[in-house]
């Protein structure tokens, strides 16, 4: 079975431009998290979807972050513009709605923004 | 308050050695469930090892174990024979019901000497 895929790996861009990552979570998983870990630090979630509903997005900065998943399986999480302060790993992962395994993680993104 | 406390940024061990890592959390929800992952240079977070609230007895995964403390809100996680590859950061965190929010503590980063 094939785990979170995540793309791409790494990405660096300069600040102001427009970025994108993507995510294809485990099949079968209705439940899609998108987290930011900053170096040195433990994730924090920046969104949860239920199939395509997003039920928590309190953390998402919204003004340059947004989300989606059209058809229930994908996510694209796009920051437009980048900030410095955006530097940092994207990690995607998916469960079943109350699983006692915890998440799936996907090998996230690194995102550097010079 | 911080819901998942990890109080050792550093921890080192001999090789064969046993070492615990703690956790503490903080929640008023009866029902959470208790998670370490591991994080390797790689940047995936491996799941490692779940406690449930309920749960009598201490959580076991192979060489890792979970000292569950409920009355002092403490998690620890025990890793017994440690190899060279267990070199990585680890992450406790809790899961309150309902609502699913996920918390991750800052992480202990273990280094095994041979």
């Amino acid at each position: 079975e094939a785990g979170v895929v995540q793309s791409p790996r790494y990405k660096i861009i300069e600040k102001k431009q427009p970025v994108a990552f993507w995510c294809n979570p485990i099949s079968g998983h209705n439940t899609l998290y998108w987290y930011r870990q900053n170096l040195g630090q433990g994730p924090e979630l920046l969104i949860r979807y239920e199939n395509e509903e997003a039920v928590d997005d309190s953390q998402l900065p919204k003004d340059r972050f947004s989300a989606e998943r059209l058809k229930g399986v994908d996510s694209t999480l796009k920051i437009q513009p980048a900030e410095l302060g955006d530097s940092a790993v994207y990690l995607c992962a998916s469960s079943l709605a109350d699983s006692s395994t915890g998440y799936t993680f996907g090998s996230g993104t690194r995102l550097t923004v010079v | 308050a911080q819901k998942i406390t990890q109080t050792q940024p550093g921890m080192f061990v001999q090789e064969k050695e046993a070492v615990t890592l703690d956790c503490t959390y903080d929640t008023s929800d009866p029902s959470y469930g208790l998670f370490w992952y591991k994080q390797p240079s790689s940047g995936e977070m491996i799941f490692l090892i779940y406690q449930g609230s309920y749960d009598q007895q201490n959580a076991t995964e192979g060489r890792y174990s979970l000292n569950f403390q409920k009355a002092r809100k403490s998690a620890n996680l025990v890793i017994s024979a440690s190899q060279l590859g267990d070199s990585a950061m680890y992450f406790c965190a809790m899961r309150e019901h309902p609502g699913n929010q996920f918390y991750f503590g800052t992480g202990t980063s273990l280094t095994v000497i041979p």
